[in-house]
């Protein structure tokens, strides 16, 4: 089965909005949370990120929600922006060991001006 | 500038005819890696290499053999190519003295097996 899971394949927000991207996780042991943003025929790249000590961290916009005892991560991504439509993957791993980094499907986000 | 460099972009190759990915990395990581997103599949790790002349394998390995010759270089093989291996690859690097799970990504490869 997934070990992460984006149940949501699509959101569509409008401009100014708040968009919250939803991810759940099944590994107990997973300690490090990230969201990846990706454009269409492009590579992902690294938005934020967050160990499992801490439950919340803000990066500009970007927020990242920590819950660890259910299993649940989000990215809440404020002032939404017409140039914030992508496809959002949300990924997750056991310690320093990249190697083991599990990613969801993803979500792609549609912000309407 | 640093960066992940895939080739080719895109390929076309039959089915049982042998095919290899290559990806190059400017960014002086050590960790380097191969992933295969499909659709209504995540990124899924196929192998990953700590440095080179070794190389490890991920989730998916099956049908795929991986080359590390240089700490900048890491091929991926498919020796007997299969309809099931269309996909969009990607090769990845990081630095594990700096955060071993921030993953630099190329552009992808998209393969088509006919």
């Amino acid at each position: 089965g997934q070990q992460v899971k984006q149940s949501s394949p699509s959101l569509t927000v409008q401009e100014g909005g708040i968009s919250i991207l939803n991810c759940d996780y099944e590994n107990d042991m997973f300690d490090y949370f990230a969201w990846y943003k990706k454009y269409p025929d492009n590579s992902p790249t690294l938005l934020i990120s967050v160990r499992s000590n801490v439950d919340k961290r803000e990066d500009g916009r970007l927020t990242v929600f920590l819950n660890k005892s259910g299993k649940h991560f989000s990215l809440h991504i404020t002032a939404s922006q017409p140039e914030d439509t992508a496809v959002y993957l949300c990924a997750a791993g056991v310690g320093s060991s990249g190697n083991k980094l599990i990613f969801g499907i993803g979500t792609l986000l549609s912000v309407k001006p | 500038e640093a960066a992940v460099t895939q080739s080719p972009r895109s390929k076309v190759a039959v089915t049982g005819g042998k095919v290899t990915l290559s990806c190059h990395q400017t960014n002086n990581h050590d960790y380097m890696y191969w992933y295969r997103q499909d659709t209504g599949h995540g990124l899924r790790l196929i192998h990953y290499s700590y440095v080179a002349d070794s190389t490890e394998k991920g989730d998916i390995p099956d049908g795929y053999k991986a080359s590390r010759p240089s700490q900048e270089n890491f091929s991926l093989i498919l020796e007997l190519a299969s309809l099931s291996q269309t996909a969009v690859y990607f090769c990845a690097s990081s630095d594990p003295g700096l955060s071993a799970e921030t993953l630099y990504f190329g552009s992808g490869t998209r393969l088509t097996v006919l």
